[in-house]
């Protein structure tokens, strides 16, 4: 079955300690980001990737750290949390070409900052 | 101002009825446009997207793309009370290969 998991799926943390939020994806996609979604806000991208080792920042790139050094995976990392990272996250693949343009999303990370 | 705007609703419709959701984009040289619906708790799933202009139709949800005036819309036929979701239209930006900008999403209820 082709699917983004995200791992954890829900994470209470507090401010400064360092996580990192799994993104695995078993469509062979070259393409793929994180966002954030906040009430009132939408859907912010963090960062994206083109492919392996390639990464560059989306709107809301502060405060985050991504790695692709293998196609199926793109971990996000928080280097020091803070409260206003509390958010749900999602992971996301893109599609593309022969009349097809996809993103497909992961199940989202709950993230609670104390 | 925001660079993709939807209304937020609720927007509420009897079963059976046409749904219309509207946004606007200020990037005039926006190329494609989506719609995406995402249920209660859920992420995001793409419905259908939309190039030229005109409508674009595909089962009961038809997207209509107007590049003049900076519109894009998408039509839901019969409503059923199962379209109730918010409906998130996301715009790929003039210069970007991949990067969509999304709307805050319009939430939609389809009452029995």
């Amino acid at each position: 079955e082709a699917q983004v998991t995200q791992n954890p799926r829900y994470l209470i943390t507090v401010t400064g300690k360092k996580l990192t939020v799994t993104c695995s994806q078993n469509m062979n996609h070259e393409y793929m980001s994180w966002y954030r979604q906040d009430p009132g806000l939408g859907l912010r991208q963090i960062y994206y990737s083109m492919n392996v080792e390639v990464t560059d920042k989306g709107d809301v790139p502060e405060g985050y750290k991504v790695s692709r050094k293998e196609k199926r995976n793109f971990p996000l990392i928080l280097e020091s949390p803070s409260p206003n990272q509390t958010s749900l996250y999602f992971c996301a693949t893109r599609e593309a070409g022969r009349g097809t343009d996809t993103q497909y999303f992961g199940p989202g990370t709950r993230l609670t900052v104390l | 101002q925001k660079e993709v705007e939807q209304n937020s609703g609720p927007l509420s419709v009897p079963e059976g009825a046409i749904a219309s959701l509207n946004c606007t984009y200020s990037d005039r040289g926006s190329q494609s446009f989506f719609w995406y619906r995402q249920y209660s708790g859920k992420s995001p799933e793409l419905i259908m997207f939309i190039y030229s202009n005109g409508d674009k139709e595909d089962g009961r949800f038809t997207a209509q793309l107007n590049k003049a005036s900076q519109y894009v819309s998408l039509l839901i036929r019969d409503s059923q009370p199962s379209d109730s979701a918010t409906y998130l239209c996301a715009v790929k930006a003039s210069g970007t290969a991949s990067k969509l900008t999304f709307g805050t999403g319009t939430r939609l209820q389809v009452t029995l």
